[in-house]
């Protein structure tokens, strides 16, 4: 059984770039939900999506979107970056409100 | 709005000791609460998954704990060792938030 995956690791971008994470989901799960975690603090929850879906989403901006795609993968782009986007994107998988799996991270520093 | 309090946010304590790390949380209509562990600059490992129906969970030198009437979890790590060093982080889901997390309790096990 293959876990949560993420890429890139790392990424250094410029403000005002776009930005793509991308996350594959555990075998199975069906639910991927993405978090913002900042230097210190609890991750923050993003958006959620179910069956290609967008189910659900926390006190995120616009230009924060995703996608998830019939294999359930998905993808989390930001728009016009910010200095206070650098943190670290947390994807997890899930089979609906069951037990979350979380990914390694992509570790995003925008200058 | 649903909000997890976790006591105290640093922890140093010697190899071999027993420790409890608290979480709170401000809505007690939950479903579950997990517990993970953070290493420094990665994801999240999910340590335990408590159902609302239970009031205990343990896996090894873990034990967690819920009291849903008043809010509350804790997580008992007996026999401390260096290798528990990490970020041990609780969460509750919240209506169409998947989890909610508290800031975490950064724990150091010296030898």
């Amino acid at each position: 059984e293959t876990g949560v995956t993420q890429s890139p690791t790392h990424l250094i971008k410029t403000r005002g770039q776009q930005v793509t994470l991308r996350c594959s989901s555990q075998s199975g799960h069906n639910t991927v939900s993405w978090y913002q975690q900042a230097l210190g603090q609890g991750p923050q929850f993003i958006f959620q999506y179910y069956r290609e879906e967008e189910n659900g989403r926390g006190n995120f901006p616009p230009r924060f979107s995703g996608l998830q795609f019939p294999n359930y993968s998905s993808e989390l782009n930001v728009n016009a970056l910010e200095l206070d986007d650098s943190a670290l994107y947390l994807c997890a998988s899930s089979l609906s409100r069951h037990e979350q799996y979380f990914g390694p991270g992509t570790r995003l520093t925008v200058t | 709005k649903q909000e997890v309090t976790q006591i105290p946010a640093a922890l140093s304590v010697p190899e071999g000791e027993n420790l409890v790390l608290n979480c709170s949380f401000t809505d007690s209509a939950i479903y579950n609460l997990q517990w993970f562990r953070q290493d420094p600059g990665k994801g999240l490992t999910s340590l335990l998954l408590i159902q609302s129906s239970q009031r205990e969970q343990t896996s090894g030198r873990l034990n967690a704990s819920l009291d849903k009437s008043s809010g509350r979890s804790t997580l008992y790590i007996a026999a401390s060792q260096p290798g528990d060093s990490a970020t041990y982080l609780c969460a509750v889901p919240s209506g169409n938030t998947p989890l909610v997390f508290g800031k975490g309790t950064r724990l150091s096990v010296i030898a």
